[in-house]
């Protein structure tokens, strides 16, 4: 079975500090996507990578930045955390949207 | 640009009763339609999907039929179990855009015994 697991299930940050959410694959994809979601906004794309060491910007970047160093691991980071990125955060893995893999989520409280 | 449209939740609803989740899109060119599934503390499932205009999408006894016309893709089942609770979720794919999937807001449905 393809596996995506993301690091942690349960987060709590304070205000400020730099946060990594790692989520690492299996199966040998190329595609990988950061998305958060935030009840009645569904999910929003934050960061997306076609490659290593290649990334591009989705829909709400702002306040994050990834990291591809190698191809099964995929990393969102928040800069300085603030109370506005408490959040549900979603990886997804995949070549083609009908083999779309996704972990089971990080949530991430920010105090 | 590109978006999708659920209707609001949550719904509730007894076991055996008849399920219609409507979706309904906006997008240039042909979308792919999808029907996500989170089921409690996990992640994302898919569901069923339709590449093309009048496609019917079926899996679990759930349907959903792509509508150009109405630029709808409307989940339904006819005779829901407990096990259906979960969170859903309707997607498409632009033609442009790789692998990115626009997300609806969700639907929160719960099933009571």
């Amino acid at each position: 079975d393809v596996k995506v697991t993301q690091s942690s299930r349960y987060l709590v940050k304070r205000t400020g500090e730099k946060v990594f959410l790692e989520c690492v694959q299996d199966m040998d994809h190329e595609n990988m996507f950061w998305y958060r979601q935030d009840p009645g906004l569904g999910l929003r794309l934050i960061y997306f990578s076609y490659d290593v060491k290649m990334k591009e910007k989705g829909d709400i970047p702002e306040g994050y930045s990834v990291s591809r160093e190698k191809k099964e691991r995929f990393s969102l980071i928040l800069e300085s955390a603030s109370t506005n990125q408490t959040s549900m955060y979603l990886c997804r893995s995949g070549g083609s949207v009908t083999e779309a893999f996704f972990g089971q989520g990080t949530r991430l409280t920010v105090v | 640009g590109d978006s999708v449209t659920q209707m609001e939740g949550p719904v509730t609803l007894s076991e055996e009763a008849f399920l219609t989740i409507n979706c309904t899109y906006t997008a240039t060119g042909y979308p792919s339609l999808f029907w996500y599934v989170q089921y409690p503390g996990e992640g994302l499932q898919l569901l069923l999907k339709a590449t093309k205009a009048d496609d019917k999408g079926s899996n679990k006894g759930f349907e959903a039929t792509y509508r150009k016309e109405t630029t709808s893709f409307h989940l339904e089942k006819g005779s829901v179990q407990v096990s259906d609770s979960a969170v859903y979720f309707c997607a498409l794919r632009a033609i442009q855009g790789a692998q990115k999937l626009v997300f609806g807001q969700g639907t929160r449905l719960t099933i009571n015994p």
